[in-house]
C-alpha cells in the first residue's frame, strides 16, 4: 500500500498569514486529494490535485484561498491563504494507487490559527 | 449532490458485545470502502467492496454491500477495546471520480 507523508504535522499560525502543507507519496499514484476534517466530524473534500494543471475544487472551496500544486505523480502542496481562526482544522492528503481504487491517507496536518 | 449517511452516530458497548454500523447512499455506488480512524489518528483503509451483495470478513469484522449497491454495513463480533474509534464508509461513483465519506459512527468500548 502507498505510504503518504505530510509536513508539517502541526502548526500554530497567526491570522492573515499563509501556510503551505506538503504531501509526498512513496509510489506512483493516479489521483491525489486534499481533505479537511474538523474535530469530531467527517472528512470534507477540498479539491482533487491534478498533475500539471489546475486543481478541481469542490463547492465552497476556491483556488485563491486554497491554491494547490501537483508538479509530478507523487507530490502535492496545499496552501491555506490569508488564514482566519475558522481555518483551524486537520488537513489530510490522500492518494489512490495506480491501477487500484483503494484510497490512502497521510497522517494529517493539525492547523491552529490564532 | 451525493450524500452518504451512517447510523448510529455514536455507540457505546461493553467489551464482548457486538456492534453494527449502517451506511446509506443517496446514489448507486461503484464500490464502497470502509475506514477506521482512531482518536487523534488519520483514516486507515479497512476494505473495499465492489460487487452487489458482496460479503467480506476480516477476523471479527464482517462487511456487506447491498444488492442495490446503495447501502453497506460493518459488523464487529465480540468487540474489544482496540476497536475503539470512528468508522467511516466512503462511496465511490465513477461519474464523480471521488470518494464521498459517510458521516461516521464513533464506537466506544468499555470493560
Amino acid at each position: 500500500s502507498a505510504v503518504i507523508s505530510q509536513k508539517p504535522s502541526r502548526d500554530i499560525c497567526q491570522r492573515g498569514t499563509s501556510l503551505t502543507i506538503q504531501c509526498q507519496v512513496d509510489s506512483q499514484v493516479t489521483m491525489m486529494f486534499w481533505y479537511r476534517q474538523q474535530p469530531g466530524q467527517s472528512l470534507t473534500l477540498i479539491a482533487t490535485a491534478n498533475q500539471g494543471s489546475e486543481a478541481t475544487y469542490e463547492s465552497g472551496f476556491v483556488i485563491d484561498k486554497f491554491p494547490i500544486s501537483r508538479p509530478n505523480l507523487t507530490f502535492s502542496t496545499l496552501t491555506v491563504s490569508n488564514m482566519s481562526p475558522e481555518d483551524s482544522s486537520i488537513y489530510l492528503c490522500s492518494a489512490i494507487e495506480l491501477r487500484k481504487y483503494t484510497q490512502y491517507f497521510g497522517p494529517g496536518t493539525r492547523l491552529t490559527v490564532l | 449532490g451525493q450524500q452518504v449517511m451512517q447510523i448510529p452516530q455514536y455507540q457505546h458497548v461493553q467489551e464482548g458485545e457486538d456492534f453494527t454500523t449502517y451506511c446509506n447512499s443517496s446514489t448507486t455506488l461503484s464500490n464502497i470502502q470502509w475506514y477506521k480512524q482512531r482518536p487523534g489518528g488519520h483514516p486507515v483503509f479497512l476494505i473495499q467492496l465492489v460487487k452487489s451483495g458482496e460479503v467480506k470478513k476480516q477476523k471479527r469484522l464482517t462487511f456487506q454491500f447491498g444488492e442495490a449497491k446503495k447501502n453497506s454495513s460493518l459488523h464487529i463480533t465480540a468487540t474489544q477495546t482496540t476497536d475503539v474509534g470512528t468508522y467511516f464508509c466512503a462511496g465511490w461513483t465513477g461519474t464523480a471520480s471521488k470518494l464521498t465519506f459517510g458521516t461516521g459512527t464513533r464506537l466506544q468500548v468499555t470493560l
